[in-house]
């Protein structure tokens, strides 16, 4: 049982590139999640999937689209990458979005740099 | 709006020391109190959680955490750390369906 697994691990990119970054869950879960992690900053939410075939804007949206692909997948695009995009990504999901005793399970991470 | 503040973010202890991380949050209605864990290296994991009930909740790996609703704080506590504790800790209150996560505390064990 993989959990939620995140691809790739590592990438650099050039300022302007594009990249889509991977996430697929395998515990029939509801709800995706995207979020960013930058030093002191904790976790902020860029977008969240509460169910498939529908994606909402979280805190910090500007400069990503995500899609929920099916249940189980839910990528993140950069479409033109700045620095300030730098920092490390995370996918998690949830049973559902909003319900008691639900916690969000997490992925190893994806560290982007962008110069 | 709504937002968590972690008092502390760098704590450094010897091993067998007693440890308390502080977790405020500011909301006025009913929450679901997160903390979850990064050890070095892995993805984040949860440690406990409170819903409802009793205040005093038991996670994993002997932590415990008091929820005080007077105080709107969540703190993290465990009587004697050991080395293998080295990690991040994070505090996350969910509230009108928003998770809001604190900065959170790195938290270091000196063998």
């Amino acid at each position: 049982n993989a959990g939620v697994t995140q691809t790739p691990k590592f990438q650099v990119l050039k300022t302007g590139q594009s990249m889509t970054l991977q996430c697929a869950q395998d515990m029939n879960h509801n709800s995706m999640y995207w979020y960013r992690q930058d030093p002191g900053m904790g976790l902020r939410l860029i977008y969240y999937s509460a169910s498939e075939g529908t994606t909402d804007k979280g805190e910090v949206p500007n400069g990503y689209n995500v899609s929920r692909l099916n249940k189980r997948e839910f990528s993140l695009r950069l479409e033109s990458a700045a620095p300030s995009q730098t920092s490390v990504y995370f996918c998690a999901s949830s049973e559902s979005r909003g319900i008691r005793n639900q916690p969000q399970h997490f992925g190893d991470g994806t560290r982007l740099s962008i110069l | 709006a709504q937002s968590v503040s972690q008092h502390n973010h760098h704590v450094i202890l010897s091993e067998a020391a007693s440890l308390e991380l502080g977790c405020n949050y500011s909301y006025g209605g009913t929450v679901n109190l997160f903390w979850y864990v990064q050890y070095p290296g892995q993805h984040l994991q949860l440690l406990l959680k409170y819903f409802s009930g009793d205040p005093l909740v038991k996670g994993i790996k002997g932590f415990e955490a008091e929820f005080i609703k007077s105080k709107f704080s969540f703190n993290l506590r465990k009587p004697s750390v050991q080395w293998s504790d080295t990690a991040e800790y994070f505090c996350a209150v969910e509230g009108n369906y928003q998770l809001i996560w604190g900065a959170g505390t790195k938290l270091i064990i000196k063998p």
